[in-house]
């Protein structure tokens, strides 16, 4: 069974700090990696999704890599404000007969302070 | 840019009684799931359905049905709700494989049953 772990839990870091949220998993026969926010009371918002052939992706500050081989991945968020202030998931999907699963880490808790 | 919306977001009901969880996509995707979150379980596959017409038991099923009404649709009712199942419920879609399979979630509800 696949397991996903993100560490740390929580994090609280000044503005403008270059932070590093960790991801791991223990199955690497994975399809994609994707990185998701989730501010509180609010559902989940894609950020970033690295296919199993790919080694990294970027949007604006955002950065995650993929290593397949060790099941790690992170987000490297560059410059942080204090609107970035919220919970990052990563979740691991494979492939069965019946489609796309994906399995979740537990999340990182990101707190960004003016 | 509808993406996914789910209906109600917020719902409190007493033990017994059963309620239907609406979904909808617009993003013709044939991949539907329904998760639930708790806090300290992280988020959990309830079911999920591969393309119209199918659908399977993910990691938590019990006490809960299902109906894919067709690609746009997939429903998740509860027939008689017990405090365990108060949680915020997430319906998510995707793509194929070989297709983009980004993930994408609706906004949750909010069940808390009394």
């Amino acid at each position: 069974k696949q397991e996903v772990t993100q560490i740390p839990a929580a994090l609280s870091v000044p503005e403008g700090e270059n932070l590093v949220l960790n991801c791991s998993f223990t199955d690497s026969a994975i399809y994609n990696l994707q990185w998701f926010r989730q501010d509180p009371g609010k559902g989940l918002t894609s950020l970033l999704l690295i296919q199993s052939s790919q080694r990294e992706q970027t949007s604006g500050r955002l950065n995650a890599s993929l290593d397949k081989s060790s099941g790690r991945s992170t987000l490297y968020i560059a410059a942080s404000q204090p609107g970035d202030s919220a919970t990052y998931l990563c979740a691991v999907s494979f492939w069965d007969n019946a489609g796309n699963m994906l399995t979740f880490g537990g999340g990182t808790r990101l707190m960004v302070k003016p | 840019n509808a993406g996914v919306t789910q209906t109600p977001k917020f719902q409190v009901l007493k033990t017994g009684q059963s309620m239907t969880l609406q979904c909808a996509q617009d993003m013709n995707h044939n991949s539907m799931y329904w998760y639930r979150q708790d806090p300290g379980m992280g988020l959990r596959l309830i079911y999920y359905s591969a393309s119209e017409g199918t659908t399977d038991k993910g990691e938590v099923p019990n006490g809960y049905n299902v109906s894919r009404l067709n690609k746009r649709e997939f429903s998740l009712r509860l027939e008689s709700a017990a405090p365990s199942q108060t949680s915020v419920y997430f319906c998510a879609s995707s793509g194929n494989r070989g297709y983009s399979t980004e993930a994408f979630f609706g906004q949750g509800t909010r069940l808390t049953v009394v």
